[in-house]
């Protein structure tokens, strides 16, 4: 079975500050990991994969598979990361995605 | 292309109506797929497609159908609509199986009373 865990449901950070949403899962192969990310009132998009070993946004998120983690981290946040973050978990059998249970994360000015 | 879309974007139901969630793409995608968002348990799978004519269920199945006759579309029903089902679906679609990006559509708030 796979499994994803966010620990924290909301997060709050001021502008300029590092911010780091975390994401534990939980899954017996080799997992590929995303972050989605939910703008108010807009629909759920791709933020980075970690196959891609990208930098999005100034986002960055490196897996461990040794703390089976995939902490997104940005080190300087901006009022426009303001939004809702999943976590999420494809494994080998194919396009199923489990999902965390979403970070909100509000940048305050 | 208008990517992937769902209607309605708001619907109230009475429990024990029926109802089917409308979802369409014109990417030429294999994979769609129904998720559920409810607070604090992020997206749920409902119902998932590999291809016309192929469904199989997800981790949340029950009380819902869906049907994919076509490549482009893939509705979902509700056969007997309960508070429980009270959500936001959202639809996805991807090019094909394997672990590449989805696309979602905007959403259906649905309300049952």
């Amino acid at each position: 079975a796979q499994r994803v865990t966010q620990p924290e449901k909301l997060l709050s950070v001021f502008k300029g500050a590092p911010v780091e949403l975390k994401c534990n899962y939980s899954y017996s192969g080799s997992p590929e990991l995303f972050w989605y990310v939910q703008y108010s009132r807009q629909r759920l998009q791709l933020l980075l994969r970690h196959i891609s070993r990208e930098s999005i946004k100034g986002f960055t998120a490196d897996l461990n598979k040794g703390e089976t983690s995939f902490h997104l981290k940005k080190p300087f946040a901006q009022e426009e990361d303001s939004a809702m973050y999943y976590c999420a978990l494809s494994g080998t059998s194919g396009s199923r995605l489990t999902f965390g249970e979403g970070t909100q994360l509000t940048v305050n000015p | 292309n208008a990517g992937v879309t769902q209607t309605p974007k708001f619907q109230v139901l009475k429990t024990g109506q029926s109802m089917t969630l409308q979802c369409a793409q014109d990417m030429n995608h294999e994979y769609m797929s129904w998720y559920r968002q409810d607070p604090g348990m992020g997206l749920r799978l409902i119902h998932y497609s590999v291809g016309a004519g192929i469904t199989d269920q997800g981790e949340v199945p029950n009380g819902y159908n869906v049907s994919r006759s076509t490549t482009e579309d893939f509705p979902l029903r509700l056969l007997s609509a309960a508070p429980s089902q009270t959500s936001v679906y959202f639809c996805a679609s991807s090019l094909k199986t394997g672990p590449i990006e989805q696309y979602f559509g905007p959403g259906t708030r649905l309300t049952v009373t």
